[in-house]
């Protein structure tokens, strides 16, 4: 299947930095792409959609000016946690499906970011 | 998108069959009914998805009741890398920009 890559897998950072998380379509190209979150023990919880060459649609209760997204590319959409704080510690995770494909969506591997 | 309802832990043998229900009983006629789990800290994988039809590939097979409002996931032989949270999710269509929602999952876990 397609592979859908995240950067970075894992960061630790200080409260108040900002901390940005890449996800890259290796093998195809993608007009939308998902971000999701997943606290412990949770089920994941979309976070907003990104469209290419657009602003992303954030779902209810999600801050759009405290987690920016860009999809600059059919392939790269990015994530920026602006003004960290410990309550943003999560796992972040997209998904992307091919355009024109049969729209089975596929995961990044997840990022795991720390805030101190 | 629909709901769905799934019982939040099961045990299986390994080399056993292991079964996972799901309840759709909202489901839409341009619902699909989709499979993914996710293995512990990674990323959600996909499994399998159909609208009506039985379907079966490599990792399993996905029994629809003929009325739609329920389905089956069946790993034939279940192993212990197989342990991990099995999510169904009901998504319209087939398109690119249609969102998955995720429930709560059932957690399988493959007993040695």
């Amino acid at each position: 299947g397609a592979v859908v890559s995240q950067h970075p897998s894992w960061v630790i950072c200080k409260s108040g930095t900002s901390v940005k998380i890449e996800c890259r379509s290796l093998d195809f190209q993608a007009t939308t792409m998902f971000w999701y979150r997943q606290f412990p023990k949770q089920s994941l919880m979309l976070m907003a959609t990104s469209n290419e060459g657009s602003k992303a649609t954030y779902e209810q209760g999600v801050e759009k000016d405290k987690f920016l997204i860009n999809h600059a590319s059919l392939t790269l959409s990015t994530l920026t946690v602006t003004s960290a704080h410990p309550e943003d510690s999560s796992f972040y995770i997209c998904s992307a499906a091919e355009a024109g494909g049969t729209g089975e969506l596929f995961f990044g591997e997840g990022s795991r970011l720390t805030v101190l | 998108d629909a709901k769905t309802t799934q019982p939040p832990s099961m045990d299986c043998a390994e080399g056993r069959a292991a079964n996972l229900p799901c309840n759709h009983s909202t489901i839409s006629g341009n619902e699909y009914v989709y499979w993914y789990r996710q293995i512990h800290s990674q990323g959600p994988q996909y499994i399998i998805h159909g609208l009506k039809n039985n379907e079966t590939n490599e990792m399993a097979s996905l029994i629809i009741t003929e009325d739609r409002k329920s389905s089956t996931l069946i790993l034939p032989h279940a192993t212990l890398r197989d342990t991990a949270v099995y999510y169904c999710i009901v998504r319209v269509a087939s398109g690119a920009t249609n969102k998955l929602i995720f429930g709560t999952g059932t957690l399988l876990a493959v007993q040695p």
